[in-house]
């Protein structure tokens, strides 16, 4: 069965400090490994797909990496609007479409 | 920028009764979905629907769900008899094929 694990289950952190939040897998095969930001009472909003190890994604202050067992969220010199909560999600290659979602990581950014 | 809607964005619904929770996907997308998130836990896959017919389902998507693609817009959701446990947000995406885009979601209460 596809599992996805995120940790820290929350964060905090001050503006312009940097972290990772991790997202580790088990999946007999994987087809994507996407990453989603959700705001409070909204729905996800696609950040990054990857598909092999090795791969990385960048988008503003956000980069993506993925290794055969995890996936890392790295947030450079955050600003308290990247505040939110970060899914991870799987895709297999068992499955027709379905995406398997982590609990996510909730992100405070404080001035 | 295209987008997944949903309506309507709030439902209140006694026990027992039918609530149908409509979206329409981004135009050129051929992969339909719906997920529900519960209060508090992680967004679940319910259902997936391709070429007119549903690709894959979970155990949650029992024979008191269905969905239906009406015309060449809308993608709908019908609970036949609802439960106190539907009480949910529920999200419909659309995706070209991995990467998927999600509603602003509707959040069913059952009371």
């Amino acid at each position: 069965e596809d599992q996805v694990t995120q940790s820290p289950e929350a964060l905090r952190l001050q503006e312009g400090e940097s972290s990772s939040l991790n997202c580790s897998y088990t999946v007999s095969g994987l087809r994507g490994l996407f990453w989603y930001r959700q705001d409070p009472g909204k729905g996800p909003e696609f950040l990054f797909t990857l598909y092999s190890a090795g791969e990385e994604k960048e988008k503003e202050r956000l980069k993506a990496t993925l290794t055969k067992k995890e996936s890392f969220l790295h947030i450079t010199a955050p600003k308290p609007e990247d505040s939110a909560t970060y899914l991870c999600a799987l895709q297999g290659t068992g499955t027709a479409s379905k995406l398997t979602f982590g609990t996510g990581t909730r992100l405070q950014v404080t001035l | 920028e295209p987008e997944v809607t949903q309506t309507p964005s709030h439902q209140v619904t006694q026990m027992g009764q039918e609530v149908i929770l409509r979206c329409v996907p981004i135009s050129n997308h051929l992969y339909f979905y719906w997920y529900r998130q519960i209060l508090g836990q992680k967004v679940e896959f319910l259902v997936s629907f391709y070429n007119n017919e549903i690709s894959e389902k979970s155990e949650i998507f029992d024979d008191q769900f269905s969905v239906e693609r009406p015309d060449g817009s809308n993608f709908t959701l019908k609970i036949r008899s609802t439960k106190l446990e539907d009480s949910a947000m529920y999200f419909c995406a659309s995706s070209v094929f991995t990467e998927a885009f999600f509603g602003q979601g509707t959040r069913l209460t059952v009371v």
